[in-house]
């Protein structure tokens, strides 16, 4: 998967519980995005980061936090988890000028009990 | 309303024949279209990109897009079991926030 490793690949926690997934690349891309996928919604943009320490929200960036501290890790924070928050997420990547061409990790699963 | 609208199947078809994947939108100012193919447990994976209007062609998948219609099409010709995956149209403005945004998926079953 393009050098994108996503971790964990699984993980089950519970409600109000904080959750921390990470994205780790090892293609020295400038841009790094956080997307959840759900049945009926595709995936929809949580947060998407521009370059070290610069980020900014996507369309369902409530509830979610993310921090960008070195070009291969891109990390995603659930402050407190919710039953709503349980889905797939997926870490993509692109390279600076190709934004339509998304490079995507495995994904997690996460469930909120 | 969403700004992409994709029938999420599934579509089941016998190998060999063609397959026609579509999806509408509402938002003029996308330019960017692509189609990525998403096997299960599995990332997604682009397929095809075009820019603005006109066909594109790799293989034996071809993509359309029409802007006057709001429109766009993937084709798949002589489908094979391998293509059996879920279909994601994704679409992206020319300025702005260069993000994309994503129909929920068509999923795909070839049968053998």
């Amino acid at each position: 998967d393009a050098g994108i490793t996503q971790s964990p690949r699984h993980k089950v926690t519970e409600t109000g519980t904080p959750v921390t997934l990470r994205c780790h690349q090892t293609e020295n891309h400038r841009y790094m995005y956080w997307y959840r996928q759900d049945p009926g919604h595709g995936l929809r943009l949580i947060h998407y980061s521009y370059g070290v320490k610069d980020t900014d929200k996507g369309e369902v960036s409530d509830g979610y936090s993310v921090s960008r501290s070195k070009t291969e890790d891109f990390l995603l924070t659930l402050e407190s988890a919710t039953s709503s928050q349980t889905s797939v997420y997926f870490c993509a990547i692109s390279e600076e000028g190709s934004g339509e061409k998304l490079f995507f990790g495995s994904g997690t699963q996460l469930s909120v009990l | 309303q969403k700004e992409v609208e994709q029938d999420p199947g599934p579509l089941s078809v016998p190998e060999g024949a063609i397959v026609s994947l579509n999806c509408t939108y509402s938002n003029s100012a996308f330019q960017y279209f692509m189609w990525y193919r998403q096997y299960s447990r599995k990332g997604p994976e682009l397929l095809m990109y075009t820019y603005s209007s006109g066909n594109k062609e790799d293989g034996r998948f071809t993509a359309q897009v029409d802007k006057s219609s709001k429109y766009i099409s993937l084709f798949i010709r002589d489908s094979q079991p391998s293509d059996s995956a879920t279909y994601l149209c994704a679409m992206m403005r020319d300025t702005g926030r260069r993000a994309l945004t994503f129909g929920s998926g068509t999923r795909l079953q070839v049968q053998p």
